[in-house]
């Protein structure tokens, strides 16, 4: 199984609200990221966890609050966010932090208003 | 700040043409992979490649990885649409950090 799944799929929210992303897998993976990816864009490194614990923040604006409840979820809290925030919401994960491959889900396409 | 610069940035052909995708960086890598990104979907690794002048063929793809090991190239022969997407060659830095090149959208025309 080398399945990585996001959920919501799509997800649209004012700029007063406040929403979380899910990401699961069962690869028994240590190491899962979130990333931001515009239109026709390369994915931009937001957060790494590595053994559920924060690794990497890539100076990413407090709106976005990370949490890895255990090894097989990564969760991705969202408030106050802009529109400029909309964008699709990559989740992805390796065996370790530096392994070789990333697989990646499907993706949750946020729109804010 | 490492780079991995990709070449062309956009790329439209016929249905059957064939084509070449680089990716190039100034650094040396201890290993690429290769990604495809459908419309609204996550990158899909094609492959990883290792050694210095290695190749590797998956159908109609073929990839290379340089003798130095800066940089890379992907052949697709006989482009199908369904080869349509984003293609990303991606590596890790000496800071641990995996990063993505500027990426390649491929439009293949019936």
């Amino acid at each position: 199984d080398t399945e990585v799944t996001q959920t919501p799929k799509h997800l649209v929210m004012g700029m007063t609200n406040k929403k979380s992303l899910k990401c699961e897998q069962h690869m028994g993976h240590r190491a899962m990221y979130w990333y931001k990816q515009k239109a026709k864009k390369p994915p931009e490194l937001m957060f790494v966890y590595s053994y559920e614990k924060l690794s990497i923040n890539e100076s990413v604006p407090s709106r976005f609050s990370p949490e890895c409840p255990n090894s097989s979820l990564l969760n991705l809290h969202l408030h106050a966010l802009q529109p400029e925030d909309s964008a699709l919401y990559l989740c992805a994960s390796s065996v370790n932090r530096g392994s070789y491959e990333q697989y990646f889900g499907p993706g949750t396409r946020l729109t804010v208003t | 700040t490492q780079l991995l610069k990709q070449s062309p940035q956009f790329l439209s052909i016929q249905e059957g043409e064939n084509l070449t995708v680089y990716c190039n960086s100034s650094s040396v890598f201890s290993s690429l992979q290769w990604y495809r990104q459908e419309p609204g979907e996550g990158p899909v690794l094609l492959v990883t490649v290792v050694t210095g002048g290695e190749v590797k063929k998956l159908k109609r793809l073929t990839f290379q990885f340089g003798d130095a090991r800066k940089d890379s190239s992907l052949h697709i022969t006989a482009a199908q649409t369904g080869d349509t997407g984003l293609y990303l060659c991606a590596s890790w830095n000496t800071g641990n950090q995996f990063y993505f090149g500027t990426g390649t959208s491929l439009t293949v025309i019936p």
